[in-house]
């Protein structure tokens, strides 16, 4: 079984709409992350959690917002869709030391597009 | 603020080609250096890593050597496959007090043909 799992993979959806993208991890880390990608622009940060009491915005935090429902559990919601949301969105985790070194672990993205 | 900055693609080789994909970066500490690879349809998974000057990282017959003197963390490979072909992304980690945040380059495709 894959360590970080996302649901839905694929979504298409209405401008206007909310949407929440889920993620779930087994590996046992304390830190998740949330990314979108877009062509041209790798990965940009939206948000992101160290622990289930600590949320932070990332670079892109506008238009979304986050919950750490549980250690293994981070989703990611879109109050009010629009067009420039559809994106490649991934979730993913790290260990908890305090250094830069830890490897981050991806799931495996959701596509999602708003109409 | 840091950034990284990779070459643009697509880079269309033939199998047993040498590879390299070019990678800057720009920071204000000593930060630790990521290659990531994505192969179609999947999310990214790490292919190797540097986290001091001189270092080399390597896997799967990918190099990359940490340069500080050129801000430079190239990836290469001597002979690629088709299996190789993939989008490759190169990454920092800053090491303030919010170590393990990565900041990404572009990415770049590369697509191997037989």
């Amino acid at each position: 079984d894959a360590d970080v799992t996302q649901t839905p993979r694929n979504r298409i959806t209405k401008t206007g709409k909310r949407i929440m993208l889920e993620c779930s991890q087994t590996k046992g880390h304390d830190r998740m992350y949330w990314y979108r990608q877009d062509p041209g622009l790798g990965l940009r940060l939206i948000y992101y959690s160290f622990d289930v009491k600590d949320i932070n915005k990332g670079e892109i935090s506008d238009g979304y917002s986050v919950s750490r429902q549980a250690q293994a559990k981070f989703s990611l919601s879109l109050e009010s869709a629009i067009p420039n949301q559809t994106a490649l969105y991934f979730c993913a985790t790290s260990g908890s030391s305090q250094t830069s070194t830890d490897t981050q672990y991806f799931g495996p993205g959701t596509r999602l597009t708003v109409l | 603020g840091d950034s990284v900055t990779q070459m643009e693609g697509p880079v269309t080789l033939s199998e047993e080609a040498f590879l390299t994909i070019n990678c800057t970066y720009t920071a204000t500490g000593y930060p630790s250096l990521f290659w990531y690879v994505q192969y179609p349809g999947e999310g990214l998974q790490l292919l190797l890593k540097a986290t001091k000057a001189d270092d080399k990282g390597s896997n799967k017959g990918f190099e990359a050597t940490y340069r500080k003197e050129t801000t430079s963390f190239h990836l290469e490979k001597g002979s690629v496959q088709v299996s190789d072909s993939a989008v490759y992304f190169c990454a920092l980690s800053d090491r303030g007090n919010q170590g393990g945040k990565l900041i990404f380059g572009q990415g770049t495709e590369l697509s191997v043909k037989p």
